[in-house]
């Protein structure tokens, strides 16, 4: 499946280090999706963006910082992040909301 | 707000067989869309099946066939034939039908086929 893309797969990460997650869709989509998956949770919506405009914040902490620059890239900027952010973060497209949504593979991502 | 749950946290079933997943849904809208995600170990998302709430026919896509009941909020997964390829992890979701709105999901249900 390489309709939406996400890197890297895994990431490692202290407390104290600032790193980033890349989502690029191939589909020519106009929404895209940040969410949160963590183990026996359902998973959480972070951010929505359509056409480059965040049009959703689910409550998300400012450590985590979204960045659209066009409809086809989706940017996840991560810092000072606390253990308890250890999760599965998947980024998702869509074409006229609502509509159904295209996962990327997902990035794991291990705060230390 | 919208609630999508799953009572079942895992399942199994032999192959060949068939099995069903249910999912219960709270919602006061009356246009919406039903989803089923299945999500492999591999973890990349899929879209199983999909259903609009102002259809009563329900949705079938080849093996995979779902049980709509509107005014019981019910939205349940058949899956006929159950093959090795079928384990993964299944998400019920649901999203309203206007309107910038994400997908409210259940906690899933593992399937695991067994040979």
């Amino acid at each position: 499946e390489t309709g939406v893309t996400q890197t890297p797969r895994h990431l490692v990460m202290g407390m104290t280090n600032k790193k980033s997650l890349k989502c690029e869709q191939h589909l020519g989509h106009n929404a895209m999706y940040w969410y949160k998956q963590s183990a026996k949770k359902p998973l959480e919506l972070m951010f929505v963006y359509n056409f480059k405009e965040q049009t959703e914040n689910n409550s998300v902490p400012s450590r985590f910082s979204p960045e659209c620059p066009n409809s086809s890239h989706l940017f996840l900027h991560l810092h000072t992040l606390q253990p308890e952010d250890s999760a599965l973060y998947l980024c998702a497209s869509s074409q006229d909301q609502p509509n159904e949504q295209f996962f990327g593979p997902g990035t794991r991502l291990t705060v230390l | 707000a919208q609630t999508v749950t799953q009572s079942q946290p895992e399942m199994s079933v032999q192959e060949a067989e068939t099995v069903t997943l249910s999912c219960t849904y709270d919602t006061s809208e009356s246009n919406y869309y039903l989803f089923w995600y299945k999500q492999p170990p591999s973890r990349q998302m899929i879209l199983v099946i999909r259903q609009e709430a102002y259809k009563q026919q329900n949705a079938t896509e080849n093996r995979f066939s779902v049980n709509f009941q509107k005014a019981a909020k019910s939205f349940s997964l058949k899956i006929s034939d159950s093959q090795l390829g079928d384990t993964a992890m299944y998400f019920c979701a649901f999203m309203k039908g206007a309107g910038n709105t994400p997908l409210v999901f259940g906690k899933g249900t593992r399937l695991s086929v067994i040979a």
